[in-house]
């Protein structure tokens, strides 16, 4: 079954630090992936996609993430966080050619900032 | 949020009664979706659209029906509320080219009592 794993439920990172959440996926092909952000009370706001040609991809408010074929995995960073960038983060897969465009959500990163 | 709107936001509901939420979308996207978030689940499919009254069933449909007769409009009905559909619906937005992004919508907040 497919299947998307965000391991850190909760990081915390003081305010001027680097950031990396992580992201892997179980499919049988290469996905597309995608990070959302989600501020309280908010809906999911596109953060950057993956769909083809460089591995490194840039996406708004400084964000980055790497796609690794080899580690099945679709990291986010951010070399220099921001108090604004506390909210819950979600990456997601899906497959080329499915049918409606499903995307399939990992459970969430909580992220925190500490001043 | 895309031309994406939802209604109500909040809701508060008894078992046992129908509720119904909409979602609008001024994008004229093909394919429409409802999700539900809930903690340490992240979002899960209830429902898809991919047209006009063409509609399909996702990860968590038990007790979830939907209609669609405009492009604009995507309905989720709880056809007999339980305190097990509390939680945050979602409506999302995509068009069948490109990388499949979707757009969401702010969300409504449903509680069951």
């Amino acid at each position: 079954a497919q299947s998307v794993t965000q391991p850190d439920i909760h990081i915390t990172v003081s305010e001027g630090a680097s950031l990396e959440l992580r992201c892997n996926y179980s499919y049988g092909a290469t996905p597309y992936l995608f990070w959302y952000v989600q501020s309280p009370g908010q809906g999911l706001q596109l953060l950057l996609k993956y769909f083809s040609g460089d591995t490194l991809v840039q996406g708004i408010k400084g964000f980055e993430a790497e796609f690794k074929r080899s580690q099945s995995s679709f990291n986010l960073r951010k070399p220099s966080v921001h108090w604004s960038d506390a909210a819950e983060y979600f990456c997601a897969v899906g497959l080329s050619g499915n049918a409606g465009n499903m995307l399939t959500f990992g459970g969430g990163t909580r992220l925190m900032v500490k001043p | 949020d895309a031309g994406i709107t939802q209604s109500p936001r909040h809701k508060v509901t008894e078992t046992g009664t129908p509720v119904t939420l909409r979602c609008h979308q001024t994008e004229n996207h093909r394919y429409m979706y409802w999700y539900r978030q809930d903690p340490g689940h992240g979002l899960r499919l209830i429902h898809y659209s991919y047209g006009v009254k063409d509609t399909d069933k996702g990860e968590v449909s038990d007790g979830y029906s939907v209609s669609r007769s405009k492009t604009e409009d995507f309905l989720l009905t709880l056809e007999s509320a339980t305190s097990s559909q509390t939680s945050v619906y979602f409506c999302a937005i995509s068009e069948p080219q490109g990388a499949y992004e979707q757009y969401f919508g702010p969300g409504t907040r449903l509680t069951v009592t």
